[in-house]
């Protein structure tokens, strides 16, 4: 069983900066990409960026590039997403997920970002 | 406007079956497998179906997958009151380099 834990959500100005994390307690977490995906208030999922497994590959939605980093950190298998330049419009559950089209899938953070 | 293309909902009766359709084109589900996911309210999203048509061993089998060129469907048989759930398609996209997800499908079991 993979069990995805994110925290690091919160409530943040516009233009503030955000780190969210994500640990996972299996044992396999170096071997998959791993993604973040996010669902605004009452609206569908989209997908934001994903890292390969030793971390030298990313891809990021067009709208968080240049605002965004993903990285992660395999001796602690954990995920991070590194959020700057935040707007209203990032808004949404956040959730870590395994694979770069997800398998696995944590229980999501919410990140609020309101004046 | 979301890359894969869903109806916003549908509906019928407990036991009956019902389909969801996702329309992409060739650069996502043209050229890479589909995955489906579950959304009940309230909660994460789960894995249902994975490269088109494949379920993982904790799904049962009224759940079903296909695809045919540019697009894929859904399958549920026997309904429950407990699908009734949010269902997104996603796919790899080539040209966008990012996963798509369709804008999901609204499952009302009458």
């Amino acid at each position: 069983e993979v069990y995805l834990v994110e925290s690091g959500g919160g409530l943040v100005q516009p233009g503030g900066s955000l780190r969210l994390s994500c640990v996972d307690s299996g044992v396999t977490f170096r071997s998959y990409w791993m993604a973040w995906v996010r669902q605004p208030p009452g609206k569908g999922l989209e997908w934001v960026a994903n890292i390969n497994q030793d971390g030298s590959i990313k891809y990021y939605v067009d709208s968080v590039k240049g605002r965004f980093t993903i990285s992660r950190d395999n001796a602690k298998s954990s995920l991070y997403l590194q959020m700057n330049s935040l707007r209203v419009e990032d808004t949404a559950v956040y959730y870590c997920a395994r694979k770069g089209l997800p398998d696995n899938w944590g229980q999501g953070t919410l990140v609020t970002v309101s004046s | 406007q979301s890359v894969l293309t869903q109806p916003p909902s549908v509906s019928a009766a407990p036991g009956q079956r019902v389909t969801i359709s996702c329309s992409g084109s060739s650069p996502n589900i043209g050229h890479n497998p589909v995955s489906w996911y579950q959304q009940l309210p309230g909660t994460a999203p789960r894995l249902l179906i994975y490269d088109n048509d494949k379920r993982p061993s904790v799904i049962p089998d009224r759940f079903s997958g296909s695809k045919s060129g540019t697009s894929a469907t859904l399958g549920i048989t026997g309904l429950q009151a407990g699908d009734e759930a949010d269902y997104y398609c996603g796919s790899w996209d080539n040209s966008l380099s990012v996963v798509v997800f369709g804008g999901g499908t609204k499952l009302t079991v009458l």
